[in-house]
């Protein structure tokens, strides 16, 4: 079983609809939660960043973290063609060492203008 | 404000060649990273560095080999190129250790083993 599993989508919607992209994982010890964007034929690059459970909101994005369920969200509001791309969700445990960062496979997105 | 430069960008190389794959980042950062994308696979840590003259081995680290001579500069090898290699190699950089969560990513190196 992988630590971090995400759907892989690809996901499509219309311009302006609520999108959500969703990842679960295994290891109850995972602290902090990222989500990270990936343009076609570009690096990955950091969007939203959260430690333990609860919400984060910045802009059109929220990030929502259920520790219980051992789930992860993100919420995009009034989508724009500007989001197509793939979704990274990313968890760390709360300890130190660069080799701990555990990446989902990632969800295409594509928003239709 | 380059970030992180990864060269080349694109290579093809017939099984048993070798390659190096060099990665450069001006952000003066501690932690270097080679990562590689494949379908289905999500990233996977190659291996990484924390520092000057420092390199350890990730999830998969077999036939690669990497140098951190210089700060700012991680290498990663292939002595022996195999088709499985075939991948997109991603290198990032980060200040601190990866719970922090920001690595700076660098846009990709395609390499094809025919």
């Amino acid at each position: 079983q992988k630590e971090v599993e995400q759907d892989p989508g690809p996901l499509s919607v219309p311009e302006g609809a609520i999108v959500s992209l969703n990842c679960t994982y295994s290891n109850s010890a995972f602290q902090y939660f990222m989500w990270y964007r990936q343009y076609s034929r570009k690096g990955p690059e950091l969007l939203m960043y959260t430690y333990s459970s609860g919400n984060k909101e910045d802009g059109r994005f929220t990030a929502q973290v259920d520790k219980s369920s051992k789930y992860i969200s993100l919420f995009i509001r009034d989508s724009q063609p500007s989001d197509s791309a793939t979704y990274l969700c990313a968890m760390t445990l709360l300890q130190t060492g660069a080799n701990n960062l555990f990446f989902g496979t990632g969800t295409r997105l594509t928003v239709i203008p | 404000n380059a970030g992180v430069t990864q060269t080349p960008k694109f290579r093809v190389l017939k099984t048993g060649q070798s390659m190096t794959l060099l990665c450069a980042q001006d952000m003066n950062h501690e932690y270097m990273y080679w990562y590689r994308q494949d379908p289905g696979m999500g990233l996977r840590l190659i291996h990484y560095s924390v520092g000057e003259g420092t390199t350890a081995k990730g999830e998969v680290p077999d036939g690669y080999n990497v140098s951190r001579l210089k700060k700012q500069n991680f290498l990663l090898g292939l002595e022996s190129a195999a088709p499985s290699q075939t991948s997109v190699y991603f290198c990032a950089s980060s200040w601190t250790s990866g719970r922090y969560g920001e690595l700076f990513f660098g846009e990709g190196s395609r390499l094809t083993v025919l």
